[in-house]
C-alpha cells in the first residue's frame, strides 16, 4: 500500500492564481481530511469528508474547496491565492470517525 | 484555543527513557488522548492513545493521570531517530476533530 499520497510537493504561486492540490489513498478509507499547518504550530482542519459526496467545513476553511467523488481521491481547490495562505498542507485519512488518522507528505505552497 | 499545554522544547540522552507531559486540564469524559509526531516537518505519524487506562505498544507507553486532566508519553529507549516534534490531542471516538497544539520539539543527544 501506498497509504496517502500528495501532489505536488512543492508549489509556487502567484497571488490571485488558482491550483488544486491532489490527494489519494489507497486503503479504502471512508474519512478524509485537510489540515494547513502554518511555521511552527499545529494542524489545523480545512475541511473533512466522511465518504464520497459528503463534505464539511473544517476550523479554516475559507478560501478553499473540496470535492469528493470518489473514496480515494479528496481534492483541494484554492480559487484565488493570498499570501496568508501561505503553508504545509497535509491531507490524512482514517477508517472511521477516529482520531487514528494517516497522513500523507505535505504540499508546501508559497504565495507570492 | 488549544486544549492541551505541553513544554516547547525538552532534551534527552540516547539510550534513556524519554517522558514527555502534556496538561489537558478541561478533557471531557469520552475524549480520548492521542500522541503524533512530526519528523523534519513529515506528515505527522500517529503513536498511542488511550481514553483512561495505561496503554502500550510498540512504539510506546502513555500514562494517564485517575483525574484524566495530564498524561506523560513514555519513549522507554530513546534513539537519534526519535528526534521530532511530539504532539498531545484530544478527540472524542465519534468526532475526527483533532485539536492540535504547538507540541514539544524532543531532541535526543547521542
Amino acid at each position: 500500500n501506498a497509504g496517502v499520497t500528495q501532489t505536488p510537493k512543492f508549489r509556487i504561486l502567484k497571488i490571485g492564481q488558482s491550483m488544486t492540490l491532489q490527494c489519494t489513498q489507497d486503503m479504502n478509507h471512508n474519512y478524509m481530511y485537510w489540515y494547513r499547518q502554518d511555521p511552527g504550530m499545529g494542524l489545523k482542519l480545512i475541511y473533512y469528508s466522511v465518504g464520497a459526496g459528503i463534505t464539511d467545513k473544517g476550523e479554516v476553511p475559507n478560501g478553499y474547496n473540496v470535492s469528493r467523488s470518489t473514496t480515494e481521491d479528496f481534492p483541494l481547490r484554492l480559487e484565488l491565492a493570498a499570501p496568508s495562505q501561505t503553508s504545509v498542507y497535509f491531507c490524512a485519512s482514517s477508517y472511521a470517525a477516529s482520531g487514528r488518522q494517516f497522513f500523507g507528505p505535505g504540499t508546501r505552497l508559497t504565495v507570492l | 484555543d488549544a486544549k492541551t499545554t505541553q513544554p516547547p522544547s525538552m532534551d534527552c540522552a540516547e539510550g534513556r527513557a524519554a517522558n514527555l507531559p502534556c496538561n489537558h486540564s478541561t478533557i471531557s469524559g469520552n475524549e480520548y488522548v492521542y500522541w503524533y509526531r512530526q519528523i523534519h516537518s513529515q506528515g505527522p505519524q500517529y503513536i498511542i492513545h488511550g481514553l483512561k487506562n495505561n496503554e502500550t505498544n510498540e512504539m510506546a507507553s502513555l500514562i494517564i493521570t485517575e483525574d484524566r486532566k495530564s498524561s506523560t508519553l513514555i519513549l522507554p529507549h530513546a534513539t537519534l531517530r526519535d528526534t521530532a516534534v511530539y504532539y498531545c490531542t484530544l478527540a472524542m471516538d465519534s468526532n475526527y476533530q483533532l485539536i492540535w497544539g504547538a507540541g514539544t520539539k524532543l531532541i535526543i543527544k547521542p
